[in-house]
C-alpha cells in the first residue's frame, strides 16, 4: 500500500505564477520530509526538506509547508519559471529508516 | 568526478545475459542504495549498504544480487533477468539513515529483451 500519495499527476501554470503541489502521506511515524525534482535522462535532485519538528521552511523561491495533523505537505514555487519544468515527487522517511518513500510525482509544466 | 556517478546509463540484455550496473560517489557518504523506477510507479527501495554492510534488502528476487566492496562503489550484478525487470535503475548515497538527504546518480536504463 503506497505510503506517500501526489495525487495530481500534472500541473500547467504560466511563467510567474505561483506553483503549489501537494503530498499526502499515511504513515505517522514519518517525521521528515523531502522533494525532488527530476528532469528526464537524469536522476532525481534533492530540493527542499523539512523536519516534522517544524511547519515551514523556505529556500528562495521554494517553500515547503508541512500540516502533521493532516498528514499534508505542499511545496510552494513562486514566481515559477520555465526551467521549473520537470516532474516532482515528494518523500518521506521516518528517523530510524532508511528507504525514502516516494510519491509517484506530479509533473509541471510552466508555460511562457 | 563529482556526486553519484552510474555507468552503463543505458543497457540491453537478453534474458540469459548476466550483466553489472556500477555506482560510484565522491561525497565522503557512509550509506548507499539501489532504487528502481518502473513505467508509472514509485521509486522502490531494492537495497540499502551502510558502512559497507547490506542492512536493508525489499524482498528482490535473486536474480538481483548487489555488491558493495567499498564505501564509495556499489555494484547491482544482473543474471537471468525477465522482461518486466526492464526499469530506470537509480542509485543513491546519504551520510547515513534517517534524516538526511540522499543524492542520487543519473541511472541506468535497463531493457531486457
Amino acid at each position: 500500500d503506497q505510503q506517500v500519495k501526489q495525487n495530481s499527476p500534472s500541473l500547467s501554470v504560466q511563467e510567474g505564477r505561483i506553483s503549489i503541489l501537494n503530498c499526502d502521506y499515511t504513515n505517522s511515524m514519518f517525521d521528515y520530509f523531502l522533494w525532488y525534482k527530476k528532469y528526464p535522462a537524469e536522476g532525481p535532485t534533492f530540493l527542499i526538506s523539512i523536519s516534522s519538528i517544524k511547519d515551514k521552511n523556505e529556500d528562495g523561491r521554494f517553500t515547503v509547508f508541512l500540516n502533521k495533523s493532516a498528514k499534508h505537505l505542499s511545496l510552494h514555487i513562486v514566481p515559477s519559471q520555465p526551467g521549473d519544468s520537470a516532474v516532482y515527487f515528494c518523500a518521506a522517511i521516518s528517523n530510524s529508516g532508511y528507504a525514502l518513500n516516494f510519491g509517484k510525482g506530479t509533473s509541471l509544466l510552466v508555460t511562457p | 568526478e563529482t556526486g553519484v556517478t552510474q555507468t552503463p546509463r543505458h543497457l540491453v540484455m537478453g534474458m540469459t545475459n548476466k550483466k553489472s550496473l556500477k555506482c560510484e560517489q565522491h561525497l565522503g557518504h557512509n550509506a548507499m542504495y539501489w532504487y528502481k523506477q518502473s513505467a508509472k510507479k514509485p521509486l522502490e527501495l531494492m537495497f540499502v549498504y551502510s558502512l559497507e554492510e547490506r542492512v536493508e534488502n525489499n524482498s528482490v528476487p535473486s536474480r538481483f544480487s548487489p555488491e558493495c566492496p567499498n564505501s564509495s562503489h556499489l555494484f547491482l550484478h544482473l543474471h537471468t533477468l525477465q522482461p518486466e525487470d526492464s526499469a530506470l535503475y537509480l542509485c543513491a548515497s546519504s551520510q547515513g539513515q534517517g534524516r538526511y538527504e540522499q543524492y542520487f546518480g543519473p541511472g541506468t536504463r535497463l531493457t531486457v529483451t
